[in-house]
């Protein structure tokens, strides 16, 4: 089991509300993802960092934010929640040299009303 | 564009059997093919990964082939069990720019 954790694992919010994903590792791992994911379609990267201070852009289009302050945390941050954005939200993280496979959280299940 | 595709169908396999799934891609050329497995609501397990230069990879009942030419790899499980029922993901790593990218799984049922 990876100690990759995410909270809350589920949430339930109503549309135009600001909300924060947590992420947290300990493995020190330097690189940490963000993917969105509905059921039965593919992981789409929204963010990723190579480590503290560097946030990128995926490829998914997206309308959240993340920041980097220290190693083990990697939240994401939705300024005004739409109902466009329910769906599963996987945080991961991996080693800075390759190969880099991934390991993941749990996941949060976000609806918004 | 890059694709990746994998048995959209689910796969019903007897309990003892090889179950054998299928990931071909397009317009990409990866360094590195992973395997990883997903339970439902859960985060993905990551499970092998195989080079572009080797051509098959063992761990325990799971077995990983890859071959650049038909641009396909193949995810073994022998004897198989019903605690293998899972969704079963390939991603791709291309070495260059730092994503990966991943298909949309295919689900197997291992039938007691």
């Amino acid at each position: 089991e990876a100690d990759i954790y995410q909270t809350p694992r589920y949430l339930v919010i109503g549309t135009g509300k600001k909300i924060t994903l947590e992420c947290s590792q300990t493995m020190g791992h330097d690189k940490m993802y963000w993917y969105q994911q509905d059921p039965g379609m593919e992981l789409h990267l929204i963010h990723y960092s190579y480590g503290v201070n560097s946030t990128e852009k995926g490829d998914l289009s997206s309308e959240s934010t993340v920041s980097r302050i220290r190693t083990e945390h990697f939240p994401l941050t939705l300024e005004s929640a739409r109902p466009s954005h329910t769906s599963q939200y996987l945080c991961a993280s991996s080693e800075l040299r390759l190969p880099g496979e991934q390991y993941f959280g749990p996941g949060t299940r976000l609806t918004v009303t | 564009s890059q694709k990746i595709e994998q048995n959209s169908e689910a796969l019903n396999i007897q309990e003892g059997k090889t179950a054998t799934l299928t990931c071909n891609y397009t317009n990409y050329s990866p360094a590195y093919l992973q395997w990883y497995r997903q339970d439902p609501g859960r985060g993905p397990v990551f499970l092998l990964l195989i080079r572009e230069n080797e051509k098959e990879k063992r761990k325990e009942r799971l077995k990983v082939t890859f071959d650049t030419t038909l641009k396909q790899s193949l995810f073994h499980i022998t004897a198989s069990q019903p605690a293998d029922s899972a969704t079963y993901l390939c991603a791709l790593d291309n070495h260059r720019d730092d994503k990966i990218i991943f298909g949309k799984g295919t689900r197997l049922h291992i039938l007691p």
